[in-house]
């Protein structure tokens, strides 16, 4: 059974810093890798999404690595700004599935 | 990506009584639809598989008989909470994809039921 581990479980940083999040799963036999972000209350919205033959994937100030061997992945978010303030979440769809495991995610605080 | 709209965003309900929540795909056709729950500070956990025309698949654990899913068309799914109580507060999300293995899922806005 697939487990995803989100760490850390909080971050607090302040404004204009460059961060790391990080993402860890139990079988590496992934179909994709994806990262959401959730504001409270509020549904999920797709920030990157990397096939299992991708080793990262760009939008804007951020960037997602994914070492399938490893069973790792990062959310590098850089210059970070007070509206990137959300939980982050990482999810992982097995192949063979269409359903994602999720992590418990890691909740930003950017602090101006 | 595809759009996939989720109504309503919030609803009160008084135990007892039963709440639907409503999925549609708006720009594709899903075969297949998921519906999440998360309770607060936890993670999305899915609750259930549905696939157009057949009946939902349940993963261990959920209720079928108190969570019926229904996905009767290729763009609409509904989940309907039966005799609710405060413990199934919870915030409830679907997913819509255009397969049921290896595609891509979309995601609706999310429900936040209260039972009081």
């Amino acid at each position: 059974k697939q487990e995803v581990t989100q760490i850390p479980a909080a971050l607090s940083v302040p404004e204009g810093e460059n961060l790391v999040l990080n993402c860890s799963f139990t079988d590496s036999a992934i179909y994709n890798l994806q990262w959401f972000r959730q504001d409270p209350g509020k549904g999920l919205t797709s920030l990157l999404l990397i096939q299992s033959s991708q080793r990262e994937q760009t939008s804007g100030r951020l960037n997602a690595s994914l070492d399938k061997s490893s069973g790792r992945s990062t959310l590098y978010i850089a210059a970070s700004q007070p509206g990137d303030s959300a939980t982050y979440l990482c999810a992982v769809m097995s192949s063979g599935y269409s359903t994602l495991t999720f992590g418990k995610g890691t909740m930003l605080l950017v602090s101006p | 990506g595809a759009v996939v709209s989720q109504h309503p965003s919030r609803v009160i309900c008084k135990s007892g009584t039963s709440v639907k929540i409503e999925c549609r795909s708006l720009d594709f056709q899903a075969t297949t639809m998921f519906w999440y729950r998360q309770f607060p500070k936890q993670s999305l956990m899915l609750m259930a598989t549905s696939n157009e025309g057949s009946k939902a698949t349940y993963e261990q654990g959920v209720e079928k008989d108190k969570f019926l899913i229904n996905h009767a068309s290729l763009t609409l799914s509904t989940l309907t909470v039966t005799s609710a109580h405060p413990e199934d507060s919870s915030f409830y999300i679907c997913s819509a994809s255009l397969g049921p293995v290896n595609t891509e899922a979309f995601f609706g806005q999310g429900t936040r039921l209260t039972v009081v």
